[in-house]
């Protein structure tokens, strides 16, 4: 079946840091790989996509480039920021059967001052 | 613009007790609907789907079970809680299939 990835956290960072965030996956067809942010206490908000192979989706400054060849969408960001801290889940979804997204286990980021 | 409503957002019952939580849809016709449950400090597990009325999946065998009267309503309920029932529900819809929206969220504890 259809299973992400997600490295272990928690990650803790100083302000201003590079963040990745490594993310696998494995799939029976060709997925659409995402991003999701979770603030405390809050449910999730897509952070970015990526339909196709070699697509980079972007938002916030954060950046994930859909690697066929390594089964990868490693979450990047150049400077990250107090306000950046939260738990972040690497995500896919094969087209059929509901379109169910299945999660990786989430990584809590933290960043210090 | 579409928006997603969960109530209630905190829940505190007895085990043994039913269970009622609702989610509803706005500004968006025959979207997708799914119901996932976060333990605590753990991912996300999908319960239950549904692609249209009456029309339900579900993922995970258990006492809990949902339905949708409606296009853009979807109820998940049980008749008496257990302890492991405690969590984090979030609703979420799709249109096109693809990215899926959430909802913010009920906290329940089961006591």
């Amino acid at each position: 079946g259809d299973s992400v990835t997600q490295m272990e956290g928690p990650v803790t960072l100083s302000e201003e840091a590079f963040l990745t965030i490594n993310c696998t996956y494995t799939a029976t067809g060709y997925p659409s790989l995402f991003w999701y942010v979770q603030y405390p206490g809050e449910g999730l908000q897509l952070l970015l996509k990526a339909t196709k192979a070699d697509d980079k989706g972007s938002n916030k400054g954060f950046e994930a480039t859909y690697r066929k060849e390594t089964t990868s969408f490693h979450l990047e960001k150049g400077s990250v920021q107090v306000s950046d801290s939260a738990v972040y889940f690497c995500a896919l979804t094969v087209t059929g059967g509901g379109n169910k997204l299945t999660f990786g286990t989430g990584t809590q980021l933290k960043v210090e001052l | 613009s579409q928006t997603i409503h969960q109530w209630p957002a905190t829940l505190v019952q007895p085990v043994g007790s039913p269970l009622s939580l609702e989610c509803t849809v706005e500004g968006t016709s025959n979207p997708n609907l799914y119901w996932y449950r976060q333990a605590a400090g753990r991912g996300l597990q999908l319960l239950f789907y549904s692609v249209g009325i009456g029309q339900i999946s579900s993922e995970v065998p258990q006492n809990l079970s949902a339905s949708r009267p409606q296009d853009r309503q979807f109820i998940l309920s049980s008749k008496k809680l257990l302890l492991s029932d405690s969590g984090f529900y979030l609703c979420a819809w799709s249109a096109t299939g693809f990215e899926q929206f959430f909802g913010p969220g009920t906290r329940l504890t089961v006591l």
